[in-house]
């Protein structure tokens, strides 16, 4: 079992939709969970941070963590062409430990 | 852009070549790392660096030799690479202690290549 998970996709939505990003993970202990977004050739880019329970958002961008679960995931709202990259999901496990996932590619039609 | 700044680019070098990445923040942050990335696949982490220190050696061939000059510098020298070394090499940086719950911010890497 792979220490964080991610659907590999593609994942294709409508412009203006809202696009559900799924993370799992298998540290029970981890602390601290991270989203980038990368586009092709390019480094990873910080969207999001989420540390506690429930939910953040930040503009379009909505984190969503649930510890007892262990997922996390990321809603965009109204999402745009621009949106189309990789989202890597990271996170900080116990001790000095941290993951990246594999990346789910997303495409937004317009 | 971002803040951690990354040189150069690109950099094509053949097998027998010694040249230098370079990476650099101004943010004050005490932990640097050292990833790979190859395509399609997430980065890997290679060094990491703490208070300018080598904590982290993620068994990375001695081709590769990390060197932090200060707080704000980050070298990555390279001599005798292999093709399959050909990647993009990115730097990132965090607040206080390596992999706290404190984000990482990646520079804009340097894509390698070599002949």
């Amino acid at each position: 079992q792979k220490e964080v998970e991610q659907n590999s996709g593609p994942l294709s939505v409508p412009e203006g939709a809202i696009a559900s990003l799924n993370c799992t993970y298998s540290d029970r202990g981890s602390q601290s969970f991270f989203w980038y977004r990368q586009y092709s050739g390019k480094s990873p880019e910080l969207i999001m941070f989420i540390y506690s329970n429930g939910d953040k958002e930040d503009g379009r961008f909505t984190a969503q963590l649930n510890k007892a679960s262990q997922y996390v995931s990321l809603l965009i709202r109204d999402s745009q062409p621009s949106d189309s990259a990789t989202y890597l999901c990271a996170v900080k496990g116990t001790g000095n430990q941290f993951y990246f996932g594999t990346g789910t590619s997303l495409t937004v039609i317009p | 852009d971002t803040e951690v700044t990354q040189t150069p680019k690109h950099l094509v070098m053949g097998m027998t070549n010694k040249k230098s990445l370079k990476c650099e923040q101004h943010m004050g942050h005490r932990a640097m790392y050292w990833y790979k990335q190859k395509a399609k696949k997430p980065p890997e982490l290679m060094f990491v660096y703490s208070y300018e220190k080598l904590s982290i050696n993620e068994s990375v061939p001695s081709r590769f030799s990390p060197e932090c000059p200060n707080s704000s510098l980050l070298n990555l020298h390279l001599h005798a690479l292999q093709p399959e070394d050909s990647a993009l090499y990115l730097c990132a940086s965090s607040q206080e202690r390596p992999f706290s719950n404190q984000p990482q911010h990646f520079g804009d890497g340097t894509r390698l290549s070599i002949l």
